[in-house]
């Protein structure tokens, strides 16, 4: 258990719905970090954010958008979904925002788009 | 622009033979920072190492060993004497500053190796 946790495990929705993931970095950890993996695109970094700020920005598409809260829980929002949004979630977490930090995963939040 | 090329789609080997796992990488930063990961079949991501682009010694821990080349733009990964357990599908990745500078980084996972380990 790498004490980040991800909600839900599993999500089933339908295409052109929105979609909020919760993850909960380690105690202590103030960077978090959300990847996608699919079939498709492999895995893929999202976006990072240290201690409420935005710090990096990947492929995330602009249907996406994430959060840091003051309580250093994230969010990731996926709205008018797509088939090809199908994927696992990955959310992580450090406590310095730099790549000198290892990242814990969550277990992931599978995503179906039907 | 940023790489990552992990040749071997699926390796599979017998118990106890050594396996090595290759990532050649490309980058314009001289500071940037390479990682393995290991997922297995429970599916969730796990950290193995990190290495800098200052630090071209090569590490060793336990049955795994790393062997990092900055002339060949390479980060390989060997399993000494492979058990069942390393069955699982390894990610190389490269991290390297957000431009602008934001104090992030931006990271670019290999299409990743999956090794399968046969008793």
């Amino acid at each position: 258990d790498s004490g980040v946790t991800q909600t839900p495990k599993h999500l089933i929705t339908a295409t052109g719905q929105r979609v909020t993931l919760r993850c909960s970095p380690r105690s202590g950890d103030l960077s978090v970090y959300w990847y996608q993996q699919s079939l498709d695109q492999g895995l893929q970094f999202l976006i990072q954010y240290y201690n409420g700020e935005e710090r990096a920005k990947g492929n995330i598409l602009e249907r996406f958008s994430a959060q840091q809260f003051p309580d250093l829980h994230s969010e990731l929002n996926l709205s008018s979904l797509e088939l090809g949004d199908s994927a696992l979630y990955f959310c992580a977490s450090s406590v310095l925002p730099d790549s000198e930090d290892e990242q814990f995963f969550g277990p992931g939040t599978r995503l179906t788009v039907l | 622009a940023q790489k990552v090329t992990q040749v071997q789609t699926e390796i599979s080997v017998v118990e106890k033979e050594d396996v090595t796992l290759d990532c050649v990488y490309e980058t314009r930063d001289t500071t940037y920072y390479l990682f393995w990961y290991k997922q297995p079949p429970s599916g969730e991501l796990v950290f193995l190492i990190r290495r800098n682009s200052f630090d071209e010694q090569n590490e060793i821990s336990g049955r795994y060993s790393w062997n990092f080349q900055k002339s060949t733009s390479s980060f390989n990964f060997t399993i000494t004497a492979s058990q069942v357990v390393d069955s699982a599908v390894y990610f190389c990745a490269l991290s390297e500053s957000q431009a602008p500078n934001t104090g992030g980084f931006k990271t670019i996972f290999g299409a990743g190796t999956r090794l399968f380990v046969k008793a």
